[in-house]
């Protein structure tokens, strides 16, 4: 089944204890994304990746870092988390890139809270 | 600042009835434009999109409406079934792969 999968879903951690949010694709996309949704913002971009070892800051990078050492991987790794990046977090791929006939496909979610 | 814009969080309709979701958006470089939608529990999923050398584009029930002079995009949704409740997320891009999200309209469609 072409899917997206993060992992974990759930994660409660304590400011200052680096974490990663692990994100796979079975699809052989080559564009892969990073998303957090907080209430009465929507969607915004964390960070994105157009190919292996290609990635760009997006609208909200400021605390995250970003990987792409394989094509089905993009984790996200929060080095020193603080309480407002409590957030539902999806990852996302496409074929290659946000563009009309290059729908995003996103995973579950994981929903971080960092006290 | 938000450059998509969804005014109404959320909208109550009756089965069978017409559900319409408005989306504003205010970068005119945006040229393609989307809906998503998204259950509980689940990552939004891809619904209907348009180019903007569209104004309109239908799939099944679903039909999304471009208007760029007044930079407006709506989806209509007829007739309304209650699996159609969710919310839903306008987004639009400019080709430079840093798409933007409204902030999202929940559909209850009510039996």
């Amino acid at each position: 089944e072409a899917q997206v999968t993060q992992n974990p879903r759930y994660l409660i951690t304590v400011t200052g204890k680096k974490l990663t949010v692990t994100c796979s694709q079975n699809m052989n996309h080559e564009y892969m994304s990073w998303y957090r949704q907080d209430p009465g913002l929507g969607l915004r971009q964390i960070y994105y990746s157009m190919n292996v070892e290609v990635t760009d800051k997006g609208d909200v990078p400021e605390g995250y870092k970003v990987s792409r050492k394989e094509k089905r991987n993009f984790p996200l790794i929060l080095e020193s988390p603080s309480p407002n990046q409590t957030s539902l977090y999806f990852c996302a791929s496409s074929l290659w890139g946000a563009d009309y006939n290059s729908p995003l496909h996103f995973g579950n979610g994981t929903r971080l809270t960092v006290t | 600042d938000q450059q998509v814009k969804q005014n109404s969080p959320s909208l109550s309709v009756q089965e069978g009835r017409i559900s319409i979701l408005n989306c504003d958006y205010t970068n005119s470089m945006f040229d393609y434009f989307l809906w998503y939608k998204k259950y509980p529990a689940e990552g939004p999923t891809f619904l209907i999109s348009i180019s903007s050398i569209k104004d309109k584009n239908e799939d099944g029930r679903f039909t999304v409406f471009l208007n760029k002079s007044a930079k407006h995009l709506s989806l209509h949704i007829v007739p309304s079934q209650p699996g159609d409740s969710a919310v839903y997320f306008c987004a639009a891009s400019a080709h430079n792969n840093d798409m933007r999200f409204g902030a999202g309209t929940r559909l209850t469609v009510k039996p």
